[in-house]
C-alpha cells in the first residue's frame, strides 16, 4: 500500500538554527500538509499545499515556518531561527483531494528537539 | 474558537465492547473522522462519516448525529493490539482542507 515518506526520523538541532523536514507523498494525491504534537498534546494543523500554493494556514504558522515543493515528489517543511517551543513531532499528510470521504494520509512523522 | 470534546481515558478488557465518545462545536462541519494513534506512531485512518448515522468497518462501526454535535466510535471485540489512542477530528471545510483535532482518548486492553 502507498505510503507518506518522512525523514529524518528525529532531528536534533541548537535553537535558532533552521531546519528543514522532507516528506514524499503518495504519488498521485494532490493535497498536502503539515501538522504538528507537542508531547503528551493533541495533533495541530499548520499548514495545506495545492497547486503549487498555500491554501490554508493556521495561526501557529508564522513568518517562521515556509513550505515548499522543490520537484514532483517532495514536500517540505523549514522552520527558521528555531525556539524551544518548537519541540514537536511533525507529521506530513496527504490526500486525493477529490472526493470528500477520502482521507488524509499521515506519514510516520519528525521528531524535532531543539536544544 | 474549535472545540472537540473526548475523554482522556478509558479501559477495557479483551473481548469486550468500547464506545469512545465526542463532541464538537465547530465553525463550519464537513465530516468527521477517527483515526488510531500507537505512542510514537502516526495516526491511522479508522472511519470517515459526513452523514447521521451508523458506518460498520468490520470490528470498528462509528457513529455522527450533526444536530447533536456528537459522534461515537464503536470497537467491538477488543484485542490487546487495540491500546492506543483514538482522536477524532472535524473537517471544517471542503475536500483538501484542514482536520481539527480533539486530544484523542487513550485506550488500554487489558486481559
Amino acid at each position: 500500500e502507498p505510503e507518506v515518506t518522512q525523514t529524518p526520523s528525529h532531528q536534533v538541532t541548537q535553537m535558532g538554527q533552521e531546519v528543514i523536514l522532507r516528506c514524499v507523498p503518495i504519488s498521485n494525491h494532490l493535497y498536502f500538509y503539515w501538522y504538528r504534537q507537542i508531547l503528551g498534546q493533541k495533533v495541530e494543523f499548520l499548514v495545506s499545499f495545492y497547486n503549487n500554493e498555500i491554501s490554508e494556514k493556521s495561526e501557529i504558522f508564522d513568518d517562521q515556518f515556509s513550505v515548499e515543493r522543490p520537484d514532483g515528489s517532495n514536500f517540505t517543511l523549514k522552520i527558521r531561527s528555531t525556539k524551544l517551543e518548537d519541540s514537536a513531532m511533525y507529521f506530513c499528510a496527504s490526500s486525493d483531494g477529490q472526493y470528500s470521504n477520502q482521507p488524509q494520509h499521515f506519514g510516520d512523522g519528525t521528531r524535532l528537539s531543539i536544544l | 474558537g474549535q472545540n472537540i470534546d473526548q475523554p482522556t481515558e478509558m479501559t477495557a478488557t479483551e473481548g469486550a465492547i468500547v464506545q469512545i465518545n465526542c463532541t464538537y462545536q465547530t465553525s463550519g462541519f464537513n465530516g468527521l473522522f477517527w483515526y488510531q494513534q500507537h505512542a510514537g506512531e502516526a495516526p491511522t485512518f479508522l472511519s470517515y462519516n459526513v452523514l447521521d448515522g451508523l458506518e460498520e468497518k468490520g470490528r470498528f462501526s462509528s457513529f455522527l448525529s450533526r444536530s447533536k454535535g456528537y459522534s461515537y466510535l464503536l470497537l467491538k471485540e477488543l484485542q490487546m493490539k487495540d491500546s492506543a489512542s483514538y482522536l477524532c477530528a472535524v473537517r471544517l471545510n471542503q475536500a483538501g482542507t484542514a482536520l481539527i483535532f480533539g486530544k484523542g482518548t487513550t485506550l488500554s486492553v487489558s486481559s
